[in-house]
């Protein structure tokens, strides 16, 4: 079984739909992350956790917000989705006292239509 | 911030060729890793190597930490291969990785 797993793989919404993307991880990691893949433009960070009690804007939050229900589960919300967000999703863990060794979930290829 | 290159940005082999692919980066790094995405768009592991020479199958990446780059050796090439390989190397400002330009690889039959 994968260590890092996001749901769902695939989704296709409509402008100013709520949705809602999870993440799950067995590596026991106490970081989790939420970036986001464009073309052309690499990874950027959304959303980080350190621990379930400890959340932290990344450097594109705007329009999105996180819940960490527990060491395992981290999930993005976009509360009023716009087609400027779609993108591909990606989950990552990291251990506490490796932070920059990142393990990232297969991905949510996310489309607001 | 730190800048992190890739070269080069695009290769196309033939299958059983041998290549390598190099990352530059702008200020030094204690980090390094090296991630395959395939055509699916899933990220892979590939080596976590802030110093020195790593080897796991056809894969090894050395890192030279002194002279800003690391580089990332794939031999004998096969067409599983295909995809887009990039470095990330840590950016204190916000906890996360920065990943480099990316090289665009196609290994065809």
């Amino acid at each position: 079984d994968a260590d890092v797993t996001q749901t769902p793989r695939n989704r296709i919404t409509k402008t100013g739909k709520r949705i809602m993307l999870e993440c799950s991880q067995t590596k026991g990691h106490d970081r989790m992350y939420w970036y986001r893949q464009d073309p052309g433009l690499g990874l950027r960070l959304i959303y980080y956790s350190f621990d379930v009690k400890d959340i932290n804007k990344g450097e594109i939050s705007d329009g999105y917000s996180v819940s960490r229900q527990a060491q395992a589960k981290f999930s993005l919300s976009l509360e009023s989705a716009i087609p400027n967000q779609t993108a591909l999703y990606f989950c990552a863990t990291s251990a506490r006292d490796s932070p920059y060794e990142q393990y990232f979930g297969p991905g949510t290829r996310l489309t607001v239509t | 911030g730190i800048q992190v290159e890739q070269s080069p940005p695009d290769l196309i082999l033939q299958e059983g060729a041998n290549s390598t692919l190099r990352c530059n980066f702008s200020d030094s790094v204690n980090n390094l890793q090296w991630f395959h995405q395939n055509p699916w768009g899933q990220l892979i592991n590939l080596f976590y190597i802030p110093s020195g020479t790593k080897q796991n199958g056809r894969l090894s990446a050395t890192t030279v930490a002194t002279e800003r780059y690391s580089l990332l050796y794939i031999s004998s090439s096969q067409t599983t291969d295909s995809g887009v390989y990039f470095c990330a190397v840590p950016s204190t400002g916000f906890q996360k990785l920065v990943f480099g330009t990316g090289t665009r690889l196609l290994v065809s039959p």
